[in-house]
């Protein structure tokens, strides 16, 4: 069955990175895109970007570009989120989330990992 | 503030019928039809219930319906069940740099 396992809970300082990963098993890990999807503590939903882990193609929300960075490794399914330069308004859970579409994003999102959350404070 | 519009909680007894509303503008929900509701309970992940604004992935129940009529969605959930209560969040595509928008969320309460 399809799965997505993400890595744990993590803790950052202002103006630190963290990079959460998202292991995909029980399909043909280049056939999907991976999109990251975020949620503030008692807030929706914020879409972050996709990655294409056939190609390695990103495409990131302008609010995001130029301190995301969405990386894949195909020999271990795997696709990696960086954040930059974070700030407490970046403490939310982030979820790694696969487009139901093959070789395309349609941006809807069939199989959800469990989300990591990552709290930055000082 | 979020993108697209939804009343922040609806509420209905067991059995009954409700509509959830989701208001953007012509550059998301007016122009495209890719868009998506999520069932999401409580420490838990979104659940893809309905895309393409009114499809259903296979395995939902198809008291979960769509519909959208100008620059507004909507979700109906009929013979709404215990389990149904949960936040209901509605997505579009769109034209702006952003490229993909969620609505803030609806709250069900089943009585």
């Amino acid at each position: 069955q399809v799965q997505l396992a993400q890595s744990g809970a993590e803790v950052k300082k202002p103006g630190a990175s963290v990079k959460v990963s998202c292991k995909a098993s029980g399909y043909t890990f280049t056939g999907y895109y991976i999109h990251w999807v975020r949620q503030a503590p008692g807030q929706g939903l914020e879409w972050v970007g996709w990655i294409n882990p056939d190609s390695g193609g990103t495409n990131y929300a302008q609010k995001f570009q130029g301190w995301v960075t969405m990386t894949r490794d195909a020999s271990i399914s795997t696709v990696y989120m960086q954040l930059s330069s974070l700030k407490p308004d970046d403490t939310a859970v982030y979820y790694c989330a696969r487009d139901r579409t093959e070789y395309s994003a349609s941006w809807h999102y069939d199989y959800w990992g469990r989300g990591t959350l990552v709290t930055v404070s000082s | 503030q979020s993108a697209l519009t939804q009343p922040a909680s609806v509420s209905g007894s067991p059995g009954q019928s409700i509509t959830i509303s989701c208001t953007g503008t012509s550059s998301d929900i007016g122009t495209y039809n890719h868009v998506s509701w999520y069932q999401q309970h409580p420490g838990k992940a979104p659940k893809l219930i309905l895309y393409d604004v009114s499809d259903r992935p296979s395995g939902v129940s198809n008291r979960f319906s769509g519909s959208k009529s100008g620059n507004t969605a909507s979700l109906t959930i009929s013979g709404l069940q215990a389990d149904d209560e949960a936040a209901y969040y509605c997505s579009s595509c769109t034209s702006s740099l952003t490229r993909w928008v969620f609505g803030g969320g609806t709250e069900l309460t089943v009585l």
